[in-house]
């Protein structure tokens, strides 16, 4: 069963680029297992990037997945206040989700 | 565009039971699979279960087996889930969540029922 850590806290200043970084404890598999969703507090979490790689349509080109190893990345640049929120990985295991611990992204 | 409204949630004593429904629209309900996330308080997303699209295959997260059942009418584009002998720790949020069959992602999400378990 996977285990996806992600760093609890990530922070930067408007305009800077971040990276959140999603690692398995076990083998990640291929990128199109993984997405990310974007949670704004009080608010139901939405897609933000699917099959490792591609934003639906409505979602800034700011945000991008990648994937090395055994470790997902989601870049944020030009970070704006808007983008302060939770952001969580997961993995789909065919008729399973494993969500990642989540990261609270800060602008400072 | 996808809707999702959840209903069922509330105040329940431990050890009793609940169903939450799921209401589905704007989207062709037979086509996704459907699944629960919960969020406890201050806590992150747990995947909880999910439903194929035609019902004929279920799945439990690991630690809840036993205690919980999916089910759903695609006639009334609805989901349910049944939680028996209701704990404290199973205080949370509950998501109804559906990612369209033979994808990888969650495409839609209901903004949750909450249930909150005490004496």
């Amino acid at each position: 069963q996977s285990a996806l850590t992600q760093p609890a806290s990530v922070s930067g200043s408007p305009g800077q680029s971040i990276t959140i970084s999603c690692t398995d404890t076990s083998d990640i598999g291929s990128h199109i297992l993984v997405s990310w969703y974007q949670q704004h507090p009080g608010k139901a979490p939405r897609l933000l990037i699917y099959e490792g790689i591609h934003r639906p349509s409505g979602v800034s080109n700011r945000f991008s997945g990648s994937k090395s190893g055994n470790t997902a990345s989601l870049t944020i640049s030009g970070l704006q206040a808007e983008d302060e929120a939770d952001y969580y990985c997961c993995l789909y295991g065919g008729t399973s989700y494993v969500f990642g611990t989540g990261t609270e992204v800060t602008v400072v | 565009e996808g809707y999702l409204v959840e209903s069922g949630g509330g105040l329940v004593r431990p050890g009793r039971s609940l169903r939450l429904s799921c209401e589905a629209s704007g989207f062709s309900f037979d086509d996704y699979d459907m699944h629960w996330v919960r969020q406890a308080p201050g806590k992150g997303l747990e995947w909880v279960s999910g439903i194929t699209w035609d019902g004929s295959h279920s799945d439990y997260a690991a630690s809840l087996k036993g205690r919980f059942t999916i089910s759903r009418d695609n006639a009334q584009n609805s989901l349910y889930l049944e939680i028996h002998s209701l704990r404290p720790e199973d205080t949370a949020l509950y998501y109804c969540v559906a990612g369209k069959f033979s994808t990888s992602y969650i495409d839609f999400w209901g903004q949750g029922a909450r249930v909150t378990v005490s004496s």
